[in-house]
């Protein structure tokens, strides 16, 4: 799988935009962009995916630059329920032998009320 | 519906000791994975299991084993308790063959003292 980077924190005032980058300058072609978040001492929840497309979901939006190499993910109305460990990861999408997620570092978004 | 269970929340070892943790999947998935996550090396994959074969492992040292049985339950395994054990186990269940993401369980506080 792809490597990711992400910016180790964030901050965001509540009620604003939430902008999350991540660069996967060595995406393939097959592998999706994934992101999940982790509040404290709570199991990873998904949040959403895409492979080159734009993505909305009722939680967030998910932003793909043309080329593949970074994405953006955006909470539009962060509230303080929205401060979580965000990991972004690329990964094959379709499972052939077997699969796993590798999680980087994240960026630990806080949002200030 | 129900989502992923893990059973016990927490769990008190001592040095030298096994311990069995437990992991029911959401009904209709087929693959199930663990990961270990600790302050020191953050969310790291053990193994994944898929019809009761497991089909992909991390590089963790094989006191720490786990099976799959035919109603897609899952149990890890760690014998030889060591301190450096004492983590957060989580457990994630897909439908594989798909890019849908994983759901993950609240997971297992394990404390090896």
């Amino acid at each position: 799988d792809a490597k990711t980077t992400q910016p180790p924190s964030m901050d965001c005032a509540e009620g604003r935009a939430a902008n999350l980058p991540c660069n996967h300058s060595t995406i393939s072609g097959n592998e999706y962009v994934y992101w999940y978040r982790q509040i404290h001492s709570q199991g990873p929840q998904y949040i959403i995916h895409g492979l080159k497309n734009n993505e909305t979901n009722e939680m967030a939006s998910l932003i793909i630059t043309e080329d593949r190499k970074s994405s953006t993910l955006i909470l539009p109305h962060a509230t303080l329920r929205d401060t979580a460990v965000y990991y972004c990861i690329v990964r094959v999408g379709r499972e052939t032998s077997g699969s796993r997620l590798t999680f980087g570092e994240g960026t630990q978004l806080t949002v200030n009320p | 519906k129900a989502g992923v269970t893990q059973t016990p929340r927490y769990l008190i070892k001592t040095r030298g000791q096994q311990v069995t943790l437990s992991c029911s999947p959401i009904s209709g998935h087929r693959s199930v994975s663990w990961y270990q996550q600790t302050p020191g090396q953050g969310l790291q994959f053990l193994f994944e299991y898929f019809s009761e074969t497991q089909r992909n492992k991390g590089n963790f040292p094989g006191r720490f084993s786990g099976r799959q049985f035919s109603n897609s339950r899952s149990e890890m395994n760690v014998s030889t308790l060591e301190l450096g054990d004492s983590a957060l186990y989580l457990c994630a269940s897909s439908l594989s063959r798909s890019p849908n993401g994983y759901t993950f369980g609240s997971g297992t506080r394990l404390t090896v003292v």
